[in-house]
């Protein structure tokens, strides 16, 4: 039974470039979340994802975007990258209830150089 | 007011003691409650979920208030195991969104 799977691990891009960081659920979730995590900060919730809608929006400009496929597998786009968008960003599934725990993927860790 | 606040600490404990953290969150309407484990440069991972009636799973035992808006962990008879960040999670007003607290660093030594 597959965990949450997230590509690539490490990436490495200059300030200005685009990025696409890939997600893929645990077998049996339906929604997909998506957190940014500064060094030496807590998650913070950029969005969530469930049938294929942005459900849910956090404090994050429209240069984050993201997509659902019919799969439940996400994508998180970030336009125009920042020094600032340096960061590990984690994938988060669940099977769609509220009050579910979330179940995270390993990760990617951005750089912007 | 963040939603989710923490004492980030760290905790220095020998081994063998019992150590409590605290987390305080803004939203009097939010139903759901975790306590998330992270490790150095990995993902965090789910250590429990926090029941109105308090709750225990082994060495850890986790409370809710929810008229002072305030969660704890409790961990006994601590291992060098435990050295982890421990991240305090809420349910956002929306219901949908997990907020987390900035985390509390753990460092248990011999």
């Amino acid at each position: 039974d597959a965990g949450v799977t997230q590509s690539p691990t490490h990436l490495i891009k200059t300030r200005g470039q685009q990025v696409t960081l890939r997600c893929s659920p645990k077998s049996g979730h339906d929604t997909v979340s998506w957190y940014q995590q500064a060094l030496g900060q807590g998650p913070q919730f950029i969005f969530q994802y469930y049938e294929e809608e942005e459900r849910q929006r956090g404090n994050f400009p429209d240069r984050f975007s993201g997509h659902q496929f019919p799969n439940y597998s996400s994508e998180l786009n970030v336009n125009a990258l920042l020094l600032g968008d340096s960061a590990l960003y984690l994938c988060a599934s669940t099977p769609g209830q509220n009050n579910s725990p979330l179940h995270f993927g390993n990760g990617t860790r951005l750089t912007v150089t | 007011r963040k939603e989710v606040e923490q004492d980030p600490g760290p905790f220095n404990v020998p081994e063998g003691a019992t150590v409590a953290f605290n987390c305080t969150y803004s939203n009097s309407a939010s139903q759901s409650f975790f306590w998330y484990r992270q490790d150095c440069r990995k993902e965090p991972k789910l250590l429990m979920s926090v029941y109105s009636s308090g709750n225990e799973d082994g060495r850890f035992t986790a409370q809710l208030n929810r008229a002072s808006q305030y969660i704890s962990l409790l961990i006994r008879d601590s291992k060098l195991s435990d050295s982890a960040t421990y991240l305090c999670v809420v349910n956002g007003d929306s219901g949908y969104a997990l907020n987390f607290g900035k985390g509390t660093s753990l460092l248990v030594t011999p």
